[in-house]
């Protein structure tokens, strides 16, 4: 079946700095991506809809500019937190499908755990 | 997307069947029903997913109503290995929106 990576697994950084995380699909083209967070014993809160060679967009009460996204390819897209703060400690999921269609399984990462100090 | 209720949490004997219900009352008819889980610390897992006929693959069985008002997911001999959340989701776009699932805990 498909596949998407997520890389890297888990990371701790300093606050202030910027974490960029990389999904990417192994198999198969991906015009659309998902990104999401989850915090401790909650669910999957979308976060934005990453597009090809177009800009993203963001679900309501994400800023744009703290967590940016870029989708360079048809494998590969990025989600970048910046300056990032405690509170952004979460664990991200990306998320893909070979077609973008309502009645087409996605395919998940396996996330990334986010820890800022 | 229409909104789905599920129960927060459901206990099964390993080696038998777990049925997961899920009450998606307001869904409209272009709606699909999907069902993914989320083992601790992972990314969802898909399962299966159906529109208005019963479906069955090599991981569980898919049970919709006629008036497609509620479904049940089915595993039918449940291991320890499926202790997970299990998220049933109502997707009429190409977004997953998700809601709180059910814990389902898998006991000896």
């Amino acid at each position: 079946g498909a596949v998407v990576s997520q890389h890297p697994s888990w990371v701790i950084c300093k606050s202030g700095t910027s974490v960029k995380i990389e999904c990417r699909s192994l198999d198969f083209q991906a015009t659309t991506m998902f990104w999401y967070r989850q915090f401790p014993k909650q669910s999957l809160m979308l976060m934005a809809t990453s597009n090809e060679g177009s800009k993203a967009t963001y679900e309501q009460g994400v800023e744009k500019d703290k967590f940016l996204i870029n989708h360079a390819s048809l494998t590969l897209s990025t989600l970048t937190v910046t300056s990032a703060h405690p509170e952004d400690s979460s664990f991200y999921i990306c998320s893909a499908s070979p077609r973008d269609r309502v009645n087409e399984k996605l395919f998940f990462g396996s996330g990334t755990q986010l820890s800022v100090l | 997307d229409a909104k789905t209720t599920q129960p927060t949490s459901m206990d099964c004997a390993e080696g038998r069947a777990a049925n997961l219900p899920c009450n998606h009352s307001t869904i409209s008819g272009n709606e699909y029903v999907y069902w993914y889980r989320q083992i601790h610390s992972q990314g969802p897992q898909y399962i299966i997913h159906g529109l208005k006929n019963n479906e069955t693959n090599e991981m569980a069985s898919l049970i919709i109503t006629e008036d497609r008002k509620s479904s049940t997911l089915i595993l039918p001999h449940a291991t320890l290995r499926d202790t997970a959340v299990y998220y049933c989701i109502v997707r009429s776009t190409d977004k997953l929106i998700f809601g709180t699932g059910t814990r389902l805990q898998v006991f000896p």
